[in-house]
């Protein structure tokens, strides 16, 4: 069964830019979850989408937004690029009838602005 | 405000002994704590759970034990291996299965072979 799937990988962008980044959950999963992972710092919750509705999000700016698609993958958008965007950003996702809290993530988006 | 805290940005042990891998939290409403692990270039990965009702869950070489009173958790691995070197995430929320989950900064552990 295939995981939790991110792309891009790696991407650069430039300053006022925007970023979109996407993921694909567990087949099963209604439940996607974005986290950003800045140096020294721990992951950081941004976004939470079930059933295709934003449920929760962390203390991010209004420039970070995302959607949730019929078929359960998300995209994270980030309009307006400052440098202090630079992190890893991992998503994760849950569902089905074991709600143990366990989130399964991705391996990440590195973005990096400069 | 970081509400769950891991002191110890990094550890090292050798093969065969124990590793000790800490976790504070401020927030007295947490009742569910995990713990994650990450390799270089993956995603962190589910390692073990623990429930405020218990003090203590054990997989394997893998034990948790968490201090309500003192709002602390720590994770053992006994014996270290040298594919235990990772970055240990310790991660908290308010109920089992909620949707929001507190993570810490990490600790990167070293097994020295």
């Amino acid at each position: 069964e295939a995981g939790v799937t991110q792309s891009p990988t790696h991407l650069i962008k430039t300053r006022g830019q925007q970023a979109t980044l996407r993921c694909s959950p567990i087949s099963g999963h209604t439940s996607v979850y974005w986290y950003q992972q800045a140096l020294g710092l721990g992951l950081q919750f941004l976004l939470w989408y079930d059933e295709g509705e934003e449920r929760n999000r962390g203390n991010f700016p209004p420039r970070f937004s995302g959607r949730q698609f019929p078929n359960y993958s998300s995209e994270l958008n980030v309009n307006a690029l400052e440098l202090e965007d630079s992190a890893l950003y991992l998503c994760a996702s849950r569902g089905g009838p074991s709600n143990t809290g366990e989130l399964f993530f991705g391996e990440g988006s590195r973005l990096t602005v400069l | 405000d970081q509400q769950v805290k891991q002191n110890s940005p990094s550890l090292s042990v050798q093969e065969g002994r124990i590793s000790i891998l800490n976790c504070d939290y401020t927030n007295s409403m947490f009742d569910y704590f995990l713990w994650y692990k990450k390799y270089p270039a993956e995603g962190p990965t589910f390692l073990i759970s623990i429930s405020s009702i218990k003090d203590k869950n054990e997989d394997g070489r893998f034990t948790v034990f968490l201090n309500k009173s003192a709002k602390h958790l720590s994770l053992h691995i006994v014996p270290s291996q040298p594919g235990d070197s990772a970055v240990y995430f310790c991660a908290a929320s308010v109920q089992t299965g909620a949707n929001n989950l507190f993570f810490g900064t990490g600790t990167r552990l070293t097994v020295i072979p």
